[in-house]
């Protein structure tokens, strides 16, 4: 397995604000990913993270409101930007360690008000 | 692509009871499909897996079944405990192996 440390595990912002949401891997991968859940729902992916290049996005999400950085091989953040109501989910991060396992850390809820 | 769906959406057992979460799948391409407890707070834990050249895994009171001619996978859990309350996802990626898609969830209650 992997030990995937996501900061913060939780915060409540204002709207029309942002949060960087930081993963810190315990050993270096290659793909790194990032979800959103819903209250409630399951996991859509937001983008796909490589390191040296430019995010993959999936369809529904943008690089303007949802920006990524992969400055190394162990480090990944996601920034959700002018932040809404809507936006209040749990943000994952996960890796894949080359053997097609995905693993995932404890998530990041965010409350917008 | 793929779309993975999932039922039940809530299970409650009683204590002691085996429980049994059920997937389909659309992408006959998909060859691998993992199985994820949710407890609350908390990120989703890989429990079991099973990749399509084995028709069944077994760990302990945990199982998982693939029958990739009807295009299903299931979980079973024996002699449930209360500590198993959470909700499972399945999933299901292709050999591209980066893309994962999810069922929309079991929330599994073990009544003690």
């Amino acid at each position: 397995s992997a030990v995937i440390s996501q900061k913060p595990s939780r915060d409540i912002c204002q709207r029309g604000t942002s949060l960087t949401i930081q993963c810190q891997v315990d050993s270096q991968v290659t793909m790194m990913f990032w979800y959103r859940q819903q209250p409630g729902q399951s996991l859509t992916l937001i983008a796909t993270a490589n390191q040296g290049s430019e995010a993959t996005y999936e369809s529904g999400f943008v690089i303007d409101k949802f920006p990524i950085s992969r400055p190394n091989l162990t480090f990944s953040t996601l920034t959700v930007s002018n932040l809404s109501p809507e936006d209040s989910s749990i943000y994952l991060c996960s890796v894949d360690r080359g053997i097609g396992e995905a693993f995932f850390g404890q998530g990041t809820r965010l409350t917008v008000v | 692509g793929e779309n993975v769906e999932q039922h039940p959406s809530t299970l409650s057992v009683q204590e002691g009871d085996s429980a049994v979460i059920k997937c389909t799948y659309s992408d006959s391409a998909s060859n691998y499909f993992p199985w994820y407890k949710q407890e609350l707070g908390k990120g989703p834990q890989l429990i079991i897996d099973i990749r399509s050249n084995v028709g069944e895994k077994k760990d302990q009171r945990i199982a998982v079944t693939l029958n990739k001619t009807a295009k299903h996978f299931s979980l079973h859990i024996t002699e449930t405990q209360p500590e198993d309350s959470a909700v499972y996802f399945c999933a299901a990626s292709t050999p591209r192996g980066n893309q994962f898609y999810f069922g929309t969830g079991t929330s599994l209650t073990v009544i003690p």
